[in-house]
């Protein structure tokens, strides 16, 4: 196991809903990363906070954002869900920027009816 | 154009042989990590082994070996002595650039690996 902690682990929504993501970071890393992995691709890189700061935004609408807090843990929130939000989402933690190791939570499995 | 290319949808291997699963990539930063990542049913992302640009020598973790031709731009990552555990999805990813930007990850579309008796 990694450290890396994600909850809930399933969720389900109703399009226009919003949702909020939580991840604890591995103990140390001071770098989290967010990822979408539509069923059947690879994961695609939704943006990463560094110190509490957006560190890099990848392909996706304002309505993707997310939060770091002191203690690093991390929040991805989503407002109005379209059902292509439907995903597992994954959390990466790292040590500093660049980093040669992302350690990735179990996701959230996220559907949107 | 893709930067991660994974050509293998599906993969078979028995018991105990060695596999190899190709990866080619595709970047201009002379400065770039590429990872390999398994993914079992359960969905938690398992790295696996890491090779960096500028590494002269193959990277090396237990059973997993990174076969890295630069010129060629392909990292092919090799199992030797598959178990049935090793059944799963694999992933090649890439990072690009150092010094500050984010460590973003690319990942290719991924191998389903099948180990069977």
């Amino acid at each position: 196991e990694t450290g890396v902690t994600q909850s809930p682990t399933h969720l389900i929504k109703t399009r226009g809903q919003q949702v909020t993501l939580r991840c604890s970071s591995q103990s140390g890393h001071n770098t989290v990363s967010w990822y979408q992995q539509a069923l059947g691709q690879g994961p695609q890189f939704i943006f990463q906070y560094y110190r509490e700061e957006e560190n890099g935004r990848g392909n996706f609408p304002p309505r993707f954002s997310g939060l770091q807090f002191p203690n690093y843990s991390s929040e991805l929130n989503v407002n109005a869900l379209e059902l292509d939000d439907s995903a597992l989402y994954l959390c990466a933690s790292s040590l500093g920027v660049p980093s040669y190791e992302q350690f990735f939570g179990p996701g959230t499995r996220l559907t949107v009816l | 154009a893709q930067k991660i290319t994974q050509t293998q949808p599906g993969m078979f291997v028995q018991e105990k042989e060695a596999v190899t699963l190709d990866c080619t990539y595709d970047t201009s930063d002379p400065s770039y990590g590429l990872f390999w990542y398994k993914q079992p049913s359960s969905g938690e992302m398992i790295f696996l082994i890491y090779q960096g640009s500028y590494d002269q020598q193959n990277a090396t973790e237990g059973r997993y070996s990174l076969n890295f031709q630069k010129a060629r731009k392909s990292a092919n990552l090799v199992i030797s002595a598959s178990q049935l555990g090793d059944s799963a999805m694999y992933f090649c990813a890439m990072r690009e650039g150092g010094g500050g930007t984010a460590s973003k990850l690319t990942f290719g579309t991924g191998t389903r690996l099948q180990v069977t008796l």
